[in-house]
């Protein structure tokens, strides 16, 4: 079972490029979301998605956009990459078909470790 | 206000003994999921236990135990018996059930585990 599946592993940029990270997941779930995870911080959301074609912000949108044209797929892009964006990125997808959804637990990508210089 | 609240930053506990490790919540929703996650030094995120609000029964997963304190609204993770591969970042989280809360998850901001041989 592929689950989540985030590529790269590793990335390093300089200031002002641009980049998409790709996540995937072949469980059918309708909510996916993306997280950063700096040291001391703990993981804050970036966007996240309840279904194909309905994106929304989190805590830590600027900087980043996110599209979902398919189920599977919930890709992040940084459109101008600033140092303050070195961190390490989790992909990660949940069930919300059920009304008790509310138990159902996240499921990660192993991370996207993402330098810019 | 921090809605989840980790109050050991790191922890030490001898191999096969049983630690526990703290957290705290805060929500006036009657329906949340209460989840626990590992963090190992590989940095993926593992999906250890889960711990409803309407749950008569403490979880337990092998040798992971929630004990669940509904109206001190804490939720402890047990580890019993811990072992060298215990040795990591834990995270507690939660997710309030309520319409339109957009099933994001509140993280805590861990607790770092050290299994001594």
């Amino acid at each position: 079972n592929a689950g989540v599946t985030q590529t790269p592993k590793f990335q390093v940029l300089k200031t002002g490029q641009s980049m998409t990270l790709q996540c995937a997941q072949d469980m059918n779930h309708e909510y996916m979301s993306w997280y950063r995870q700096d040291p001391g911080m703990g993981l804050r959301l970036i966007h996240y998605s309840v279904g194909a074609g309905i994106t929304d912000q989190g805590e830590v949108p600027n900087g980043y956009n996110v599209s979902r044209s398919t189920t599977e797929d919930f890709p992040l892009r940084l459109l101008s990459a600033a140092p303050s964006q070195t961190s390490v990125y989790f992909c990660a997808s949940s069930n919300l078909r059920d009304r008790s959804s509310y138990n159902s637990p996240l499921h990660f990508g192993n991370g996207t470790r993402l330098t810019v210089t | 206000a921090q809605k989840i609240t980790q109050t050991q930053p790191g922890m030490f506990v001898q191999e096969k003994e049983a630690v526990t490790l703290d957290c705290t919540y805060d929500t006036s929703d009657p329906s949340y999921g209460l989840f626990w996650y590992k963090q190992p030094s590989s940095g993926e995120m593992i999906f250890l236990i889960y711990q409803g609000s309407y749950d008569q029964q403490n979880a337990t997963e092998g040798r992971y135990s929630l004990n669940f304190q509904k109206a001190r609204k804490s939720a402890n993770l047990v580890i019993s018996a811990s072992q060298l591969g215990d040795s990591a970042m834990y995270f507690c989280a939660m997710r309030e059930g309520g319409a339109g809360n957009n099933r994001k998850l509140i993280w805590g901001l861990g607790t770092s585990l050290a299994v001594n041989p």
